[in-house]
């Protein structure tokens, strides 16, 4: 069971580079998100998509775009990485927007130098 | 503020003692609760769900009150193996799942 499948799990970009963090899930859940982890602020929301083709931000959006062409991928765009954008990064599934259980991928680990 | 907020740890605590952890939430629009767990450098896996009437897991209790907007979550004969941030998590109404920023626990043997 593959469940939440992350990639790259590491990576060095330079400031202004852009890159794409892939997320897929093959448990046909509808909701998909995407968190950044920073020391002593826990996990905070980037954008969540409730279905294909559908796409909302969270609380941290800026610097970052996503697209939901399919339920099983929902990857997220650096467009211009800034320093401030290294963090632990952290894609999730569920399969209702409420109630169930939520799964993570093993994480990616970003460094903007 | 933050909508969802935890203790502040670190947590210490003797091996067998008991431990308890407080979360509370500030949107009413919260409709379902969790705990996950995340160890070090690993992503959060869910420990258990929240509900009114409280539940329990072998040595691990959680309890609701919605009228207060607050969760806790209690670890009993605590084990080496607990040694974790424990996360307080919130899924809203309009689809957005909130987490606190994690209370540390060490169990010390």
């Amino acid at each position: 069971n593959a469940g939440v499948t992350q990639t790259p799990k590491f990576q060095v970009l330079k400031t202004g580079q852009s890159m794409t963090l892939q997320c897929a899930q093959d448990m046909n859940h509808e909701y998909m998100s995407w968190y950044r982890q920073d020391p002593g602020m826990g996990l905070r929301l980037i954008h969540y998509s409730v279905g294909a083709g559908i796409t909302d931000q969270g609380e941290v959006p800026n610097g970052y775009n996503v697209s939901r062409s399919t339920t099983e991928d929902f990857p997220l765009r650096l467009l211009s990485a800034a320093p401030s954008q290294t963090s632990v990064y952290f894609c999730a599934s569920t399969q209702t927007r409420s109630g169930n259980t939520i799964y993570f991928g093993e994480g990616s680990w970003l460094t903007v130098v | 503020r933050k909508e969802v907020e935890q203790d502040p740890g670190p947590f210490n605590v003797p091996e067998g003692a008991t431990v308890a952890f407080n979360c509370t939430y500030s949107n009413s629009a919260s409709q379902s609760f969790f705990w996950y767990r995340q160890d070090c450098r690993k992503e959060p896996k869910l420990l258990m769900s929240v509900y009114s009437s409280g539940n329990e897991d072998g040595r691990f209790t959680a309890q609701l009150n919605r009228a207060s907007q607050y969760i806790s979550l209690l670890i009993r004969d605590s084990k080496l193996s607990d040694s974790a941030t424990y996360l307080c998590v919130v899924n809203r109404r309009d689809d957005k799942i909130i987490f606190g920023k994690g209370t540390r626990l060490h169990i010390l043997p």
